[in-house]
């Protein structure tokens, strides 16, 4: 079954450093998103990604965050300076039409700013 | 304010009974309601899709319902086994417009099953 690959799976990073989450979605997929999630409370949408232009982004989604799509298979999430609240499991996630059949998760990246 | 809640954070439950979930919404209008499963350290897992003109959807042992007058979907497992014991998540889909849907989460429900 195809699936949604996440990289890495655990990144620690040094408060105010820039990261780059990457994510590979499942090809013949047309609709692309980040969420997030702290630890011990609820999945959080951050952006939607459509036709290489964010589509919707949340009020966390603020300018210390970029998403892009550098080529054919890639959808990395840049946070630029990180602080210790950005610490949380980032989930990339990708669907054919625009969740009607669901959104395909990848497995996470576990960011922890310290 | 808007607000989906899944009224219980636990749920415990004897291996081969039903388990029955719930979601509630408030001050939502939306275009269709998603389940899905979440295991520890990992994503959350696509189950079911019910649109808001749609009352009842089944897989296999699952069953949703859909009650927009109620704003209340209920989700259900039966002959339920030690391994569908996750945390179950209720997912609003809205349109937001320019084509695009907005998917928020519940906190999610705990479900353990006891052998």
């Amino acid at each position: 079954e195809p699936e949604v690959t996440q990289t890495p799976s655990h990144q620690v990073t040094q408060m105010g450093q820039e990261v780059i989450l990457r994510c590979v979605p499942i090809s013949n997929h047309l609709y692309f998103y980040w969420y997030r999630q702290i630890l011990g409370q609820k999945v959080e949408f951050l952006v939607s990604f459509y036709n290489n232009e964010i589509s919707e982004k949340s009020e966390i989604f603020d300018d210390q965050f970029s998403v892009e799509r550098p080529d054919g298979s890639n959808f990395t999430l840049k946070i630029r300076s990180t602080k210790l609240e950005d610490s949380a499991m980032y989930f990339c996630a990708s669907s054919h039409f625009d969740g009607d059949y669901g959104y395909t998760f990848g497995s996470g990246t576990r960011l922890t700013v310290v | 304010s808007q607000k989906i809640e899944q009224n219980s954070e636990a749920l415990n439950i004897q291996e081969g009974k039903t388990a029955t979930l719930t979601c509630n919404y408030t001050n939502y209008s939306p275009a269709y309601l998603q389940w899905y499963r979440q295991d520890p350290g990992r994503g959350p897992v696509f189950l079911l899709l019910i649109r808001e003109n749609e009352k009842e959807k089944r897989k296999e042992r699952l069953k949703v319902t859909f009650d927009t007058t109620l704003k209340q979907s209920l989700f259900h497992i039966t002959a339920s086994q030690p391994a569908d014991s996750a945390t179950y998540l209720c997912a609003l889909g809205r349109y937001s417009g320019a084509g695009s849907y907005q998917l928020t989460f519940g906190k999610g429900t705990k479900l353990s099953v006891i052998p």
